[in-house]
Formats: structure tokens, sequence, C-alpha cells
């Protein structure tokens, strides 16, 4: 069974900072990997998706990369904003099944 | 182009009541699915349907939740009766084809449900 965890669960930052959030899975055979953006009360807005054939994805002030073999993405922001400040969520597509596996979440603060 | 629709935003019921959200997806997403997100934890699966057939309704519980898709195009999960512990936020997601993995998958909005 899939299970995904992220680290830290929540981080503060001052404005500018570049900053590194972590997401790790435990089987390797998977299809794809999102990270999705969650603004309090909001739904899911989707910000990059890694297909398993990828080693990373940018858009922006976003960069995402996916090593399947140790299980782990990392998905980097670059010069932090304090409108970024929101709840990052990792989720995993397997090989086996067709839903997502979501991780719990990385809160993230960016300070004025 | 339009995103996942869903109704209502916010909800208020008693324990052992009943209530229903819809869901209306991206015109021409094949695969929709229903997620429970309680409060500090990441969004959990409860039914994934393919056009109107189920796909996965493993983390359903069957006791008290129902979900259909009629026509293949609009859902709707229903609660009956309610328990506290279904206070929640419950997310709608579609994405373009069953066997196509490689699709994103889009999210509504999302209904946040209090049992009281």
């Amino acid at each position: 069974k899939q299970e995904v965890t992220q680290i830290p669960a929540a981080l503060s930052v001052p404005e500018g900072e570049n900053l590194v959030l972590n997401c790790s899975f435990t089987d390797s055979a998977i299809y794809n990997l999102q990270w999705f953006r969650q603004d309090p009360g909001k739904g899911l807005t989707s910000l990059l998706l890694i297909q398993s054939s990828q080693r990373e994805q940018t858009s922006g002030r976003l960069n995402a990369s996916l090593d399947k073999s140790s299980g782990r993405s990392t998905l980097y922001i670059a010069a932090s904003q304090p409108g970024d400040s929101a709840t990052y969520l990792c989720a995993v597509r397997t090989n086996y099944g067709q839903n997502f596996v979501f991780g719990p979440g990385t809160r993230l603060s960016v300070l004025p | 182009e339009a995103g996942v629709a869903q109704s209502p935003r916010y909800k208020i019921i008693e324990k052992r009541q009943s209530v229903a959200f819809w869901c209306n997806p991206i015109s021409g997403h094949a695969t929709l699915y229903w997620y429970q997100q309680i409060l500090g934890q990441g969004p959990k699966l409860l039914i994934q349907f393919q056009n109107n057939g189920v796909v996965d309704d493993s983390q359903l519980p069957k006791d008290r939740f129902s979900a259909e898709r009629l026509k293949g195009v609009d859902s709707t999960l229903k609660i009956q009766p309610a328990k506290l512990e279904d206070s929640a936020v419950y997310l709608c997601a579609s994405s373009l084809e069953f066997g196509k993995r490689n699709t994103e998958a889009f999210f509504g909005q999302g209904t946040r449900l209090t049992v009281v």
C-alpha cells in the first residue's frame, strides 16, 4: 500500500528566501506525481505534474524534482513571497491504482 | 475553460441527519473522484468513477455513504445518517481520460461539512 509523507509539517520563512519542501513515498512504482497548493478554506490548485519518466518540471519560481528510485520528490520555491503562504500537498498516482494518494501537506508561512 | 463546480460550499447539520453534495466536472473529463479531507490531513479517496461506472470505492463507508454519477457527467455524494466524525471538506476532482494516467487532476473548491 502506497504511503506518502511530507516534511516539514510546517515552515515559516522571511520573504525573499529560497525554500525546499520534501515529499517521500514508499512504493516507487508510480505513474506520476503532482504538487498542489491549498489556501485556507479553498480547494486544491495544481502546481506541477511530473511524469514517472521525468526528473523535474519547472513553472515560474517553482521547480519540482522526482527521484523514483529513492521515493522522493522536492518542491523548490525561489524568492518566496507572502502570497506563497498556503499548504502544499504532494500526491502520487501508482501503477496499480488509478487514483492519487496524498501526503498530509506542508503548511508554509512567508513573513513580510 | 470552466473548472470543477461543487455545491453547496458549506453545510451544517445535526448528527443522524442526511446531506447531499453535488459536483459538475470539467466538460469532457471521463474520470471523477470524491475525496474526504479531515482538518490537518491530506485528502483521502472515497470513490472514483470512470464515466458512470465505479472504478474504486474500497474506502467508501457504504453503510452510510453513497454516490452516483448519472449519465457519466454530474455526480452526487450522500451521507445518511451523518456522524460527528464525518465533519470534513469533501472535494470533487476530475481528470481527462481513464487509462491515460499522466493526465492532471483538477479539483473543485470543496464542500465544508460540519456535523454537530
